[in-house]
């Protein structure tokens, strides 16, 4: 079966220091990865993804995440946490079965920046 | 840009009636919409799939007489939870993806979602 794995419920970081939200999937073929965020009671909102190319992708809000093929790994990074960054963060991958046409999310892993 | 709409944002509603949900694709054609359903501090549940203009593909499990989709045009589609009871109450969240601009190809756009209560 195809899933996607976020191995940690949370993440906690201090503010100015590195942040790694993890994940990893298990997908046949040469799936496309996304990340997106949520904020309470909103939808989500795309920061990023890889389809092929280089294995290091930057997104939105500074955020970047490195595509580890051998390790069907998706981490999302960022070199300097905000406050602000504190949220719910989903990683998805979209199978090349049925055209690249659904996302399987993992579930989720919520952010918390600390001042 | 790629922005999506839904409304209302949230609806409170008694039981056994029908609230219908509208999802907007702003800035670009939608030629593909989705239909997730989203538990409390749960991930997304994919409930249905539409194209414009034909039938939307359901879930296994979704019952697709309960909820109606509708994706009438290139940026409207709607979901009706027809005889809503209180274990509909969820937070329903839309997306819409393209082939139309490239910028936006491959990715779906999620609309803000909208919170139903049902009493």
């Amino acid at each position: 079966a195809q899933s996607v794995a976020q191995p940690e419920d949370q993440v906690n970081v201090a503010e100015g220091n590195p942040l790694t939200v993890k994940c990893t999937y298990s997908v046949s073929g040469n799936p496309y990865l996304f990340w997106y965020v949520q904020y309470p009671n909103r939808g989500l909102q795309f920061l990023l993804k890889y389809i092929t190319g280089d294995n290091l992708v930057k997104g939105s809000y500074g955020f970047e995440a490195e595509f580890n093929k051998s390790q069907t790994s998706f981490h999302l990074k960022k070199p300097s946490a905000l406050v602000s960054d504190s949220a719910l963060y989903f990683c998805a991958v979209s199978p090349p079965r049925g055209g690249y046409n659904k996302l399987i999310f993992g579930a989720g892993t919520r952010l918390a920046v600390h001042p | 840009g790629a922005v999506v709409s839904q409304h209302p944002s949230w609806v409170i509603c008694k039981s056994g009636t029908s609230v219908k949900i509208e999802c907007r694709s702003l800035d670009f054609q939608a030629t593909t919409m989705f239909w997730y359903r989203q538990f409390p501090k749960q991930s997304l549940m994919l409930m249905a799939t539409s194209n414009e203009g034909s039938k939307a593909t359901y879930e296994q499990g979704v019952e697709k007489d309960k909820f109606l989709i509708n994706h009438a045009s290139l940026t409207l589609s709607t979901l009706t939870v027809t005889s809503a009871h209180p274990e509909d109450s969820s937070f329903y969240i839309c997306s819409a993806g393209t082939s139309g601009r490239a910028d936006y190809s491959d990715t779906q756009y999620f609309g803000p979602g909208t919170r139903l209560t049902v009493l």
